[in-house]
């Protein structure tokens, strides 16, 4: 199994550009997310999906739009980028189970810069 | 979701066990514990996860007391590669809630 994967691994945009971050899982699992970490910070939560054809809000979700129409796969868009939105963007994914409840599985992230 | 706190960093030696405490006062009933580690460019890894009492895997234990407020991660003898950020997470399912992190320095 890959795991989850993320592409690209590095973006450079211009203000107002758009883009789309990729991600897919091989594990199956229902639940998939997207995460942006800042310097010094902690993951916060953009978007993210309980299975196919769902999605939500996290916590930091203006900017950006999601949409899920395989389990395997949960894009990231970017319509307009600003610079504010210079990050790394992790996606993640999990299954879950009343054992595993917050078992998830982090992608290797990619590193996007707006200028 | 409920908060956690827990130090900005920690220092250690090789060899070392390291404890990393987190306070989450308002844990509900049906909350899990969950550590995460992540290294410099990296997504975060889990490390373990436990309800009440005691768990232990190959990598650390976690120790968590009758009332749930609090939790510790230990690190057994720890070496240069356990410096990483250390992640406390409680409840959450679909939204987890990432502070800012313990990070842990482990010098020769």
């Amino acid at each position: 199994n890959a795991g989850v994967t993320q592409t690209p691994k590095f973006q450079v945009l211009k203000t107002g550009q758009s883009m789309t971050l990729q991600c897919a899982q091989d594990m199956n699992h229902e639940y998939m997310s997207w995460y942006r970490q800042d310097p010094g910070m902690g993951l916060r939560l953009i978007h993210y999906s309980v299975g196919a054809g769902i999605t939500d809000q996290g916590e930091v979700p203006n900017g950006y739009n999601v949409s899920r129409s395989t389990t395997e796969d949960f894009p990231l868009r970017l319509l307009s980028a600003a610079p504010s939105q210079t990050s790394v963007y992790f996606c993640a994914s999990s299954q879950p189970t009343r054992k595993a409840y917050n078992e998830q599985f982090f992608g290797p992230g990619t590193r996007l810069t707006v200028l | 979701l409920a908060k956690t706190t827990q130090p900005i960093s920690m220092d250690s030696y090789e060899g070392q066990e390291v404890n990393i405490t987190c306070s989450h006062n308002n844990i509900a009933t049906n909350d899990y514990i969950t550590w995460y580690q992540q290294f410099p460019s990296q997504g975060p890894r889990f490390i373990i996860q436990g309800y009440k009492t005691k768990v232990t895997n190959e990598v650390a234990s976690l120790f968590i007391p009758a009332d749930r407020k609090s939790s510790t991660l230990s690190l057994p003898r720890v070496s240069l590669s356990d410096t990483a950020v250390y992640y406390c997470l409680v409840g959450g399912g679909n939204k987890l809630t990432f502070g800012t992190g313990t990070q842990l320095k482990v010098e020769l």
